[in-house]
């Protein structure tokens, strides 16, 4: 069955590190996106892309984030320079269209 | 803003049992309502509602949503241990392709 890939599972870095965040969407979707879920909390949305652009973001994704698809089949989130509150599982979706998006299973990304 | 709220927080019950799960939402232009099953990481998708009074099916699991009434409940009969997880519903509004979560429901179903 087709799934959403994610690499790392888990990554450690420095405050003020960048980091990219990376992704394989399902090979057929068109709209892919990232959420976060800080432990504990609601999971929120960051930010969508469609047809190689941000179709929608949230007030989260400020200029510290970029998102990038480098190439046909990776979809990357980058962090510029990490905080500790950067701290969450970060999840990358992707869907046919606006119905149900399917999620990756998520890097743990912990900012020390 | 666009809100979800979950109801119960927390659950327990033995295998066996039935349990409803409660979401209501306020969204501006509706379009969707999904349900996700979360185990240890990654929201599974269960079931996606556009149109009141129309029950979507899994074996044990059902829904039904309420778009008068601003609600959707999800029914899991005959429980199982494996059916322990945060349950979560999450919202779409047109012309948006965002989705908005509640907090969830834990469920713990004990032998």
């Amino acid at each position: 069955e087709p799934e959403v890939t994610q690499t790392p599972s888990h990554q450690v870095t420095q405050m003020g590190q960048e980091v990219i965040l990376r992704c394989v969407p399902i090979s057929n979707h068109l709209y892919f996106y990232w959420y976060r879920q800080i432990l504990g909390q609601k999971v929120e949305f960051l930010v969508s892309f469609y047809n190689n652009e941000i179709s929608e973001k949230s007030e989260i994704f400020d200029d510290q984030f970029s998102v990038e698809r480098p190439d046909g089949s990776n979809f990357t989130l980058k962090i510029r320079s990490t905080k500790l509150e950067d701290s969450a599982m970060y999840f990358c979706a992707s869907s046919e269209s606006w119905g149900e998006a399917f999620f990756g299973q998520g890097t743990r990304l912990t900012v020390v | 803003e666009d809100k979800v709220v979950q109801s119960p927080l927390s659950l327990v019950v033995h295998e066996g049992d039935t349990v409803t799960l409660n979401c209501s939402y306020e969204v501006t232009n509706f379009r969707s309502l999904l349900w996700y099953k979360q185990e240890k990481k990654a929201p599974t998708f269960l079931f996606m509602l556009t149109s009141s009074g129309i029950e979507k099916k899994s074996g044990r699991l059902s829904s039904i949503l309420d778009k008068k009434e601003l609600f959707s409940i999800l029914n899991i009969t005959a429980t199982q241990t494996g059916d322990s997880a945060i349950y979560l519903c999450a919202v779409s509004g047109a012309g948006s392709y965002q989705l908005t979560f509640g907090k969830g429901t834990k469920l713990s179903v004990i032998p």
